[in-house]
């Protein structure tokens, strides 16, 4: 596509519930982050994939995290039994290698009640 | 690893007047530098870059940065700004040596700008 979509654009869980972040990258883009964007916090890493692999996990803050991409295309992140302190934008981004630029999307602004 | 700093939190200014964001990063290897603009919720948008070659990028809406090695800055600056730059504005590093590499975000400036 022409940009990177992500889906839902807002989601609003309930504590304990499980929740799958969806993004689908720029065609032809073989990198895809993920980053979370919090009052105070700024703009976290959660994990870079390479293709199919995730050379980079290490910003993921807990194994209740995590993220899967298939065909080299779309990426799901996870969170499971959710907390508030999930609350937060969720942001992906994809590059082509050597290209320097990343192109992100809009997020999904996940609401933990 | 790689760090960013970003000097102020907040900017308010009058339009029409100029503008700096103050930019200064980390790195013990080479890095490639970029501006990213946020306007009230929306997503980040990429403003300008630094990859190799002149030291001073532009950007269409009048923002230019000046890579500057020895200082470790990649300062942002325009001459006159307009209402519709009120943004949050977002400097950010990644190690050349990994084309791979994560970005690695400053905190963000808010820049407010008033009639």
């Amino acid at each position: 596509g022409a940009g990177v979509s992500q889906s839902p654009s807002n989601k609003v869980t309930e504590k304990g519930k499980d929740v799958e972040l969806r993004c689908d990258p720029i065609s032809g883009h073989t990198a895809l982050y993920w980053y979370r964007q919090s009052l105070g916090q700024g703009l976290e890493f959660l994990i870079y994939f390479q293709g199919n692999s995730a050379p980079d996990k290490s910003g993921l803050p807990s194994d209740r995290f995590s993220a899967e991409r298939t065909g080299g295309s779309v990426s799901t992140l996870t969170i499971q039994r959710t907390q508030q302190e999930d609350s937060a934008v969720y942001l992906c981004a994809s590059r082509e290698t050597g290209d320097g630029g990343y192109t992100f999307g809009s997020g999904t602004r996940l609401t933990v009640v | 690893a790689q760090s960013v700093t970003q000097l102020d939190s907040q900017v308010p200014v009058f339009e029409e007047a100029p503008v700096e964001l103050r930019c200064n990063y980390s790195s013990s290897v080479s890095v490639y530098l970029f501006w990213y603009v946020q306007y009230p919720n929306q997503g980040l948008q990429l403003l300008l870059k630094y990859l190799s070659g002149s030291t001073l990028v532009e950007s269409i809406n009048g923002f230019e940065a000046e890579f500057n090695k020895s200082q470790t800055s990649f300062h942002l600056r325009k001459p006159s700004v307009h209402i519709s730059d009120t943004a949050e504005y977002f400097c950010a590093v990644t190690a050349i040596y990994n084309q791979g590499g994560k970005l690695i975000f400053g905190q963000g400036t808010e820049l407010s700008v008033k009639p």
